[in-house]
This record gives structure tokens, C-alpha cells and sequence, in this order.
């Protein structure tokens, strides 16, 4: 099935660190969103990308949609303690069924260097 | 304040007992979904709607069934077939089936006992 392969699985990061993550798949999508979720609580989207190339700003995140279609990139600027949580991208099937049915990613763990 | 409401928030079931999971959204979104989420996975998809008193079945759907009998409520019920139904439901629901931005309620962890 399908599947999108988010990288790193886990990271630490120390405030004011700049942050990177990275999301690929096999196939072309056509919309990239990527959520954050808090422990016990439901993933708050943050950003979503629509059109390859796209550049998207969100405060001190910043997503990128694949040129190649296939990936998409999120980095978080200059972090601070309240950015730990889990990191999913996610898109819609590319085929069939509601764009509203998504498939994640794994997720990025970020937590705080001790 | 709009937004989707899930509850109860735990829940705990003993084997062989069927469980509802209740899902409200005052958005006004056409569109609802139900995931699972097991730890250090991402979500899975058990089923959706696209619009009231229609639902289609996700890629996990089996030993769980559904109704959507007002646009703002999809219950999920976690039935005695499913074999191993603790994990994190969450429920979604976007403006319409065409709209990829979905809007997730705060989850429902299921235990069972």
C-alpha cells in the first residue's frame, strides 16, 4: 500500500537549535500537510502545500513542496521547549474516495536534549 | 467556539463487549473521518463519510461499524470482532470530500481490560 516514509524518526533539539525534517513517498502527491501532535491529543494541523515548488511559512516553520512531487520538507526555526511533540506529514490517496482520506507518515519525535 | 468533540476521553471495555465512540463537529463539514493510531505509528484510516447518511469503509475497518445520521455526529463502534481494539481513536472531519485540511478532535484512548 501506500506508504510515506518521515525521516528523522526522532530528534533532539536544543531552544534556538534550527530543526529539519523530511517526508518522501513512492508516489506523486498532489497536496503535502504536515500536523503536530501533543501526547494524548489530536494532531493540529499546521501547514498544507498545494502546488509543487510551494514555499509556506507558518510563524517560525517553514514547509516546502517537492519539486519532484514526491517529498516534502518542514523546518522550525530557532526552537523553543513548547516545539516537542510528534511531527506527521500526510496527503490524500491519490486515487479514488474522498482527497479527505490521508495516509501519514510515522512521525518525527522531537524532544528536548537533556 | 467551533470544533469536533470526542468522547469520553479513556475508555475502558472488557473483552467481548461492543463500545461507542462519539464524534460531534459544529463546522459544518460535510466530510468525517475515524483513525487509529497505535504507538510510534501514524494514523490509519477505519472509515469516512462524505456526506450524511453515507459512509465508506478505510483500510482497517474490520470489527468496527459506523453511522452517520446527522452531518454534526459519526459514532464509531468498536465491536467484540475486533481483535485488538486498544489504541488511540481519533476523529477528523474536513468541509468537504474534496478538502484535504482536516480538523481533528482530541482522541479517545480505548483500554481493554
Amino acid at each position: 500500500g501506500q506508504q510515506l516514509n518521515q525521516s528523522p524518526q526522532s530528534m533532539f533539539i536544543q531552544e534556538g537549535e534550527d530543526v529539519s525534517m523530511n517526508c518522501t513517498s513512492s508516489s506523486i502527491f498532489n497536496t503535502w500537510l504536515w500536523y503536530k501532535q501533543d501526547p494524548g491529543e489530536g494532531p493540529v494541523l499546521l501547514i498544507a502545500l498545494y502546488k509543487a515548488g510551494e514555499l509556506t511559512s507558518n510563524g517560525r516553520l517553514t514547509a516546502q513542496f517537492g519539486i519532484t512531487r514526491k517529498d516534502s520538507f518542514l523546518n522550525i526555526s530557532a526552537s523553543i521547549p513548547s516545539d516537542v511533540g510528534i511531527y506527521f506529514c500526510a496527503g490524500p490517496l491519490p486515487y479514488g474516495g474522498s482527497q479527505g482520506n490521508l495516509i501519514f507518515g510515522k512521525g518525527t519525535k522531537l524532544s528536548v536534549k537533556p | 467556539d467551533g470544533g469536533i468533540t470526542q468522547s469520553p476521553k479513556y475508555l475502558f471495555r472488557k473483552e467481548g463487549q461492543n463500545v461507542t465512540l462519539s464524534c460531534e463537529q459544529n463546522l459544518n463539514h460535510d466530510a468525517m473521518y475515524w483513525y487509529r493510531q497505535d504507538p510510534g505509528q501514524g494514523l490509519r484510516l477505519i472509515y469516512y463519510s462524505q456526506i450524511v447518511n453515507d459512509f465508506q469503509k478505510g483500510d482497517i475497518a474490520e470489527g468496527y461499524s459506523v453511522s452517520r445520521e446527522k452531518k454534526e455526529s459519526f459514532p464509531l463502534t468498536v465491536t467484540s470482532a475486533q481483535k485488538n481494539p486498544t489504541a488511540f481513536y481519533l476523529c477528523a472531519s474536513s468541509r468537504s470530500y474534496m478538502n484535504t485540511e482536516a480538523f481533528f478532535g482530541q482522541g479517545t484512548r480505548l483500554t481493554v481490560v
